[in-house]
């Protein structure tokens, strides 16, 4: 395990619903990050907090909100989302985002289907 | 824009072979290079992180190197084995907390 969960493991939900994405890291790290990661494609960053600031949003439609209660704490919230959001989405941390020398730390993912 | 290619994207051997990965980025200007592991369903494990100082980083079997001037590394694997099966991510970290990541190589490792 790495130290960084994430609830719900899976997910199906229709385009008018509202559901949320938790991930909770418990290695003491400043930074936590968002990740988007459909078939055939690279790993794509979606939102990065360094201490509870958000400091990168990668052009994500606002259909996806984040929120960073606490450094330990980050949430992605949806709502009416698109078939094409269908992905893995997989949260990070680090120590302190900024830093060259920062290795992430991945949570297991949440699969996300949108029908 | 930064961008990085691995290549293949799959790759399947037998167990006991060295084998070499290798990954290209565009922009030279990076501080880091990290290569991941992931398994079927699960998330990324860092397997090792090159510094821009760096030429190379050692880990068990694992050895990578890094060629900043060219845009290159390579993952080297040592004695391939059937828990080396996964898909092997290569990610560039520029002049942020943003990591652009390669599309992944897949490898299988038959007994």
């Amino acid at each position: 395990e790495t130290g960084v969960t994430q609830t719900p493991r899976h997910l199906v939900m229709g385009m008018t619903n509202k559901k949320s994405l938790k991930c909770e890291q418990h290695l003491g790290h400043n930074a936590m990050y968002w990740y988007k990661q459909s078939a055939k494609k690279p790993l794509e960053l979606m939102f990065v907090y360094n201490f509870k600031e958000q400091t990168e949003n990668n052009s994500v439609p606002s259909r996806f909100s984040p929120e960073c209660p606490n450094s330990s704490h980050l949430f992605l919230h949806l709502h009416t989302l698109q078939p094409e959001d269908s992905a893995l989405y997989l949260c990070a941390s680090s120590q302190e985002g900024r830093s060259g020398t920062d290795t992430q730390y991945f949570g297991p993912g949440t699969r996300l289907t949108v029908l | 824009k930064q961008e990085v290619t691995q290549i293949p994207a799959a790759l399947s051997v037998p167990e006991g072979e060295n084998l070499v990965l290798n990954c290209s980025f565009t922009d030279s200007a990076i501080y880091n290079l990290q290569w991941f592991r992931q398994d079927p369903g699960k998330g990324l494990t860092s397997l090792l992180l090159i510094q821009s100082s760096q030429r190379e980083q050692t880990s068990g079997r694992l050895n990578a190197s890094l060629d900043k001037s060219s845009g290159r590394s390579t993952l080297y694997i040592a004695a391939s084995q059937p828990g080396d099966s996964a898909t092997y991510l290569c990610a560039v970290q520029g002049g942020s907390e943003k990591l652009v990541f390669g599309k992944g190589m897949k490898l299988t490792v038959n007994p």
